[in-house]
């Protein structure tokens, strides 16, 4: 299957810092990255998906201006959580998709974030 | 109606029995079926995947599909406690640009031991 990176698996930080999630695809080239957010004993909710080199598209109710995604290449996207607080404690997974449909199907292993 | 429902359990089968596992869409024109498992903390792994009417099987889970009805089912045989998890149904149909994904909520299975 194809091989999905996320940095860092985990981070604790203070409320009101930012914290920048990594999710590299390593054996294919992701034209469209996934992002993702599960809190405890919930679905996964989608929070934005975003095409390289293109600005990210938003789900209802994600704020763009704190949740800050970056696809500036096709084997790198960036989600920068800004200002973080408590409530953005939870468990950020990526999902890159290439030009195939079978490729897109595998997360990244996912970034537990918790703001104290 | 949701795009893709489950059932989401808990589902709580003994040790050895057949845990059977439901999901169904409401687009027909869906063409890609999967079924992925998570464990708690850890992000979904994929476990099977169809796209043809019928069974497929892949060791002790056997995936199956219905276009006609619009379910996807996963049948796990002789199930272990470490099959344990919940199990994700994700389906994926063309739309306006290419295709999107659309995963059901999940259902909880417990395997007792």
């Amino acid at each position: 299957g194809a091989v999905v990176s996320q940095h860092p698996s985990w981070v604790i930080c203070k409320s009101g810092t930012s914290v920048k999630i990594e999710c590299r695809s390593l054996d294919f080239q992701a034209t469209t990255m996934f992002w993702y957010r599960q809190f405890p004993k919930q679905s996964l909710m989608l929070m934005a998906t975003s095409n390289e080199g293109s600005k990210a598209t938003y789900e209802q109710g994600v704020e763009k201006d704190k949740f800050l995604i970056n696809h500036a290449s096709l084997t790198l996207s960036t989600l920068t959580v800004t200002s973080a607080h408590p409530e953005d404690s939870s468990f950020y997974i990526c999902r890159p998709r290439g030009q195939s449909s079978y490729n897109e199907q595998f997360f990244g292993p996912g970034t537990r974030l918790t703001v104290l | 109606q949701k795009e893709v429902e489950q059932n989401s359990g808990p589902l709580s089968v003994p040790e050895g029995a057949i845990a059977s596992l439901n999901c169904t869409y409401s687009d027909r024109g869906s063409q890609s079926f999967f079924w992925y498992r998570q464990y708690s903390g850890k992000s979904p792994e994929l476990i099977m995947f169809i796209y043809s009417n019928g069974d497929k099987e892949d060791g002790r889970f056997t995936a199956q599909l219905n276009k006609a009805s619009q379910y996807v089912s996963l049948l796990i045989r002789d199930s272990q406690p470490s099959d344990s998890a919940t199990y994700l149904c994700a389906v994926v149909s063309s739309n306006t640009g290419g295709f999107k994904t659309i995963f059901g909520a999940g259902t909880r299975l417990f395997v007792k031991a």
